[in-house]
């Protein structure tokens, strides 16, 4: 059936070092967007991809949309504590049937 | 403007019993989804109503039923509660369908005993 991969699923990083988490769909995608939840809050709507092969940036974070609107990436440079939780992708089919197809998430953890 | 709200916020429920949720979208929004999420399981999509129908439904038993009313304010009912269920119900509005930028609200924590 239809899915979108996200991995890792964790990823452990000291303060200062980079995060990535990487969404991959077996079917071509309209759009792609990216959530954030904090740990015991609900997922926030970071940012909307649309266009093959887009960069976006956001201070520190830098997402990229592939070019065959298959994948997507999310960077995040230099973390901060502020940056902890986990990263949702969320992908649109192109043959929309009203339902967005949810990435696992990847739980970004910083090393005390 | 107010953002998505639901409630209750946290509800204890012994197996066998049913539970309903309410959930009010964001003044303006039509498209109500709800997803059911449990540690390390992701978001799991339920439903998605649009006008008082229900558009598209996820993978899940017939247990799990919802509504829409006029007002786009939203209900979710789950009978003959298994230990399974329990969860964070989230609830989530967007302007027109369930592929728009979705609004999450805090979402309702069911224990199941």
């Amino acid at each position: 059936g239809q899915q979108v991969m996200q991995i890792p699923q964790y990823q452990h990083v000291q303060e200062g070092e980079d995060f990535t988490t990487y969404c991959n769909s077996s079917t071509t995608l309209s759009n792609i967007q990216w959530y954030k939840q904090r740990p015991g809050g609900h997922p926030v709507f970071l940012i909307q991809l649309v266009k093959s092969g887009e960069v976006k940036k956001q201070k520190r974070l830098t997402f990229q949309f592939g070019e065959a609107k298959k994948n997507s990436s999310l960077h995040i440079t230099a973390t901060q504590t502020t940056d902890v939780g986990t990263y949702f992708c969320a992908g649109k089919r192109m043959d929309s049937n009203y339902q967005l197809i949810w990435g696992a998430g990847t739980k970004l953890i910083i090393k005390p | 403007k107010a953002g998505v709200t639901q409630t209750p916020r946290y509800l204890i429920k012994t197996r066998g019993q049913q539970v309903t949720l309410s959930c009010s979208p964001i003044s303006g929004h039509r498209s109500v989804s709800w997803y059911q999420q449990t540690p390390g399981q992701g978001l799991q999509f339920l439903f998605e109503y649009f006008s008082e129908t229900q558009r598209n439904k996820g993978n899940f038993p017939g247990r799990f039923s919802g509504r829409q009313f006029s007002n786009s304010r939203s209900e979710m009912n789950v009978s003959t509660l298994e230990l399974g269920d329990s969860a964070l119900y989230l609830c989530a509005s967007s302007t027109q369908d369930g592929t728009d930028t979705q609004y999450f609200g805090p979402g309702t924590r069911l224990t199941v005993l």
